[in-house]
């Protein structure tokens, strides 16, 4: 099976604060994803990566930024934290852009609180 | 962009059969998923159409028409276990995945 880990499942910082979400794959998936998630809006894509040292913003990426120096690695840093970050952050990993029916395989989430 | 719709949430009783409609309108299109979602839990995958019909699988069913921008997922003979959110999302190009609000189900006895 498929295991994708991510760091904290829960964690309160400061307004101003630098965070880093760490997100760990152990199947040799190319694609990898973070998401959040608030109630009533469901999952929104802040940014994802395609390849080590590759990015692409996702519908939300205003306030993150993300590093992928390792396959199998893939970070989510909020530079200066605010509380409107506070939400669910969830990773996610898939095998191949150029297969079409790979699901994503998600982590158990972050509960992230912004004080 | 992207935008999916899909209703806020159902109710059903134990045994029953529910159809969660999932509408959307992309810029590209590479398939359609359906995940389900537990309380506190991380979504898991349920199904994958990428071509207009229907894919059985045991008591959940998913449903595609391309030109109508529709699909559902149905749920048969409803068990308590089945209460839980159920998100459509639509595959776009580079494995960008996104995803409706969710709706949630619940099956009451």
């Amino acid at each position: 099976d498929v295991k994708v880990t991510q760091s904290s499942r829960y964690l309160v910082k400061r307004t101003g604060e630098k965070v880093f979400l760490e997100c760990v794959q152990d199947m040799d998936h190319e694609n990898m994803f973070w998401y959040r998630q608030d109630p009533g809006l469901g999952l929104r894509l802040i940014y994802f990566s395609y390849d080590v040292k590759m990015k692409e913003k996702g519908d939300i990426p205003e306030g993150y930024s993300v590093s992928r120096e390792k396959k199998e690695r893939f970070s989510l840093i909020l530079e200066s934290a605010s509380t409107n970050q506070t939400s669910m952050y969830l990773c996610a990993s898939s095998f191949s852009a150029g297969v079409a029916n790979s699901p994503l395989h998600f982590g158990n989430g972050t509960r992230l609180t912004v004080t | 962009g992207q935008n999916i719709d899909q209703p806020t949430e159902m109710t059903a009783t134990e045994g029953a059969i529910v159809q969660i409609n999932c509408t959307y309108q992309t810029s590209g299109f590479n398939g359609l998923f359906w995940y389900q979602q537990h309380a506190g839990e991380a979504p898991t995958f349920l199904s994958y159409n990428v071509l207009d019909g229907l894919e059985e699988k045991g008591r959940f069913s998913s449903f595609l028409s391309r030109s109508k921008g529709y699909s559902y997922l149905l749920l048969k003979e409803l068990q308590m276990k089945d209460s839980a959110s159920y998100l459509c999302a639509v595959l776009g190009s580079w494995g960008k995945l996104q995803f409706g609000a969710g709706t949630q189900v619940v099956v009451t006895p």
